[in-house]
């Protein structure tokens, strides 16, 4: 079974461009999260999709970032326009409740990360 | 509210000897708490978790963690440090309340030496 794939791997990109960040999550898995790790910081929740809706988004930063996952597969976060403190590496995490419900015992299944750095 | 606090940024220990990271949280209701393991370039993955049952969990490659609700503490431990086991290590807590976030802490880097 494949695990959570990232895509890319590294963007570099220059303040004011955008990027988009690509997860495709575990076939299935109706969860759907990103986080992000700011050098020096902890892992921070960003948002959670429960198939195409978002279920919870209260850890994004601000209006600049948009996470749509149409369909209910695969997820896509834009940052535009990108600012320097966007650098990081996002992480996006599946997973799928056990009773059909989510609960917060789930394991989350992580993607290696996108580094994105902005100059 | 809930935080998890990772007491050391880095551990160092020789190939052999005993591994313990540790952890203390801080939650309003109780707890699931997991352990993460990442090596380079490597996603993040579960080493084992605390879901309100026994006490002492048994993960993968030999770690294990006692939850201990008077000290607040999910402390890992492995018996004989491996090679293999340099990398990171994050400790995680959710609130076992239906739906929850996790919260990171900051993360152990492992460092075994020959």
């Amino acid at each position: 079974e494949a695990g959570v794939t990232q895509f890319p791997s590294h963007s570099v990109i220059e303040k004011g461009q955008t990027v988009t960040l690509r997860c495709d999550p575990i076939s299935g898995h109706d969860n759907l999260y990103w986080y992000r790790r700011v050098m020096g910081k902890e892992i921070k929740f960003l948002l959670h999709f429960v198939k195409e809706s978002k279920q919870d988004e209260s850890g994004m930063p601000n209006n600049r970032f948009l996470a749509e996952r149409t369909g209910g597969t695969y997820s896509t976060l834009k940052v535009q326009p990108a600012e320097l403190e966007d650098s990081g590496v996002y992480f996006c995490a599946s997973s799928q409740p056990l009773a059909g419900g989510f609960t917060s015992t789930d394991t989350q299944y992580f993607g290696p990360g996108t580094r994105l750095t902005v100059l | 509210a809930q935080s998890v606090t990772q007491l050391d940024s880095h551990v160092s220990v020789s190939e052999g000897t005993p591994v313990l990271l540790r952890c203390n949280y801080s939650s309003s209701y109780s707890p699931s708490l997991f352990w993460y393991v990442q090596h380079p370039n490597k996603g993040l993955q579960l080493l084992l978790k605390y879901t309100s049952a026994a006490t002492l969990v048994k993960g993968i490659n030999g770690f294990e963690a006692e939850f201990k609700k008077s000290e607040t503490s999910f402390h890992l431990t492995k018996p004989s440090a491996h090679m293999s086991d340099a990398a990171e290590y994050f400790c995680v807590v959710s609130a076992s309340k239906g739906y929850s976030t996790l919260t990171f802490g900051k993360g152990t880097m492992l460092l075994v030496s020959p």
